[in-house]
């Protein structure tokens, strides 16, 4: 089945510095990703909707200047948090699906990148 | 704006328990319904999709039902085991153009040996 990779599983950072978080689709071509963040005890939330060749679509309240999306090919894209800050640290998920299902098939997830912000 | 909301949010059954899991969503203008597992500190596992014409999905011990009238999905886990325990999550899914997954909370589930 359809498999997607997320790296790094854990990563530990200074404030203030940057984290870029991987999301590739191993077996498909996906010209569209998700990127979804996840706090202790709440639902997953949509940060925004990663299109290759495009720029991302942001959900309300998600900085675009902060969490910098590239979907420069069709099998990877990249969340990069700038200026990382203590309330960044999240568990940060990434999904994708082969083109052309037309919603009919389910997403695929990564496992998670879980950030913490020191 | 949709809303989806799991009951209850954590539940702890004895080994060989059937259970019910239950979802709630506010807007009916689904196009399908997605049950999900995580395990801890990892992603999340496809478990059943109910499309927005059906009634109910299969997939051997489990089983989701769907009414979009009433704005509910159940899922129903048969004879259930310790490695089923995990938290549970179950989304809806638009017809917008994005199309994007909304989430519940999850509920949290335990099943003792």
């Amino acid at each position: 089945g359809a498999v997607v990779s997320q790296h790094p599983s854990r990563v530990i950072c200074k404030s203030g510095t940057s984290v870029k978080i991987e999301c590739r689709s191993l077996d498909f071509q996906a010209t569209t990703m998700f990127w979804y963040r996840q706090f202790p005890k709440q639902s997953l939330m949509l940060m925004a909707t990663s299109n290759e060749g495009s720029k991302a679509t942001y959900e309300q309240g998600v900085e675009k200047d902060k969490f910098l999306i590239n979907h420069a090919s069709l099998t990877l894209s990249t969340l990069t948090v700038t200026s990382a800050h203590p309330e960044d640290s999240s568990f940060y998920i990434c999904s994708a699906e082969p083109p052309g299902t037309v919603y009919n098939s389910p997403l695929h997830f990564g496992n998670g990148t879980r950030l913490t912000v020191t | 704006k949709q809303e989806v909301t799991q009951i209850p949010a954590a539940l702890s059954v004895p080994e060989g328990e059937n259970l019910v899991l239950n979802c709630s969503f506010t807007d009916s203008a689904i196009y399908n319904l997605q049950w999900f597992r995580q395990d801890p500190g990892k992603g999340l596992t496809s478990l059943l999709l109910i499309q927005s014409s059906q009634r109910e999905q299969t997939s051997g011990r489990l089983n989701a039902s769907l009414d979009k009238s009433s704005g509910r999905s159940t899922l129903y886990i048969a004879a259930s085991q310790p490695g089923d325990s995990a938290t549970y999550l179950c989304a809806s899914r638009g017809s917008g153009s994005q199309g994007n997954l909304i989430f519940g909370k999850g509920t949290k589930l335990s099943v003792k040996p």
